[in-house]
């Protein structure tokens, strides 16, 4: 069974920059969850999609934004870069229920 | 404002030897307590995870210890390997349909041979 595939697995912007990262689901699986990592922070949620609709929100601005396609595939943008926006973005998929896989995740360096 | 708090932030242990962690919570609407291990360059996976109406789970080496009254739990690793070395982290998840899970700043867990 394929595991939670996140792409690009690194990625280098310029401030002020917008960017896309992408997550596919493990199979079956219709939510999928956001994270920020970060030394400072730790792990932050971002929020959270379940059949195309966001369903829960963490406490970050509005450059931070989602959406999930019909096939449970799930996007996630960060426009107008800032250096602190620098993190390893995970994804995580479960199906009903708390079993949270996590991808490998999209390091996002910002220069 | 860390709803979850976690200790020592880093811990050494002979191969052999039992490593703790403990995490405490203030939250009484946490309902699932899981804890998950990160090696570097991949995300978090999940280890073990305990409801709240259970004071203990055991799965192979790995336990969770479980105080409600106290609002704390723990990871025991018995028999601690070199390939246990990782950063570990516990979580909390708010029941009634929330799902953010809640993140303890992370122990990095070093088994010397």
């Amino acid at each position: 069974k394929a595991g939670v595939t996140q792409t690009p697995r690194y990625l280098i912007k310029t401030r002020g920059q917008q960017v896309t990262l992408s997550c596919s689901p493990i199979s079956g699986h219709r939510s999928v969850s956001w994270y920020q990592q970060t030394p400072g922070q730790g792990l932050q949620f971002l929020f959270e999609y379940f059949s195309e609709t966001q369903r829960n929100k963490g406490n970050f601005p509005g450059r931070f934004s989602g959406r999930q396609f019909s096939n449970s595939r799930s996007e996630m943008n960060v426009s107008t870069l800032e250096l602190g926006d620098s993190a390893l973005y995970l994804c995580a998929s479960s199906p009903p229920g708390p079993t949270y896989t996590f991808g490998s995740g999209t390091r996002l360096t910002v220069v | 404002q860390q709803q979850v708090k976690q200790s020592p932030q880093s811990l050494i242990v002979q191969k052999g030897g039992i490593s703790i962690i403990n995490c405490a919570y203030e939250n009484t609407a946490f309902d699932y307590f899981p804890w998950y291990q990160q090696f570097p360059g991949k995300g978090p996976a999940l280890l073990i995870a305990i409801r709240p109406d259970v004071s203990e789970k055991k799965e192979g080496r790995f336990t969770i210890s479980f105080n409600k009254s106290a609002k704390q739990f723990s990871l025991h690793i018995m028999d601690s390997q070199p390939g246990d070395s990782a950063t570990y982290f516990c979580a909390a998840l708010l029941g009634a349909g929330a799902n953010n899970l809640f993140f303890g700043t992370g122990t990095r867990l070093t088994v010397i041979p």
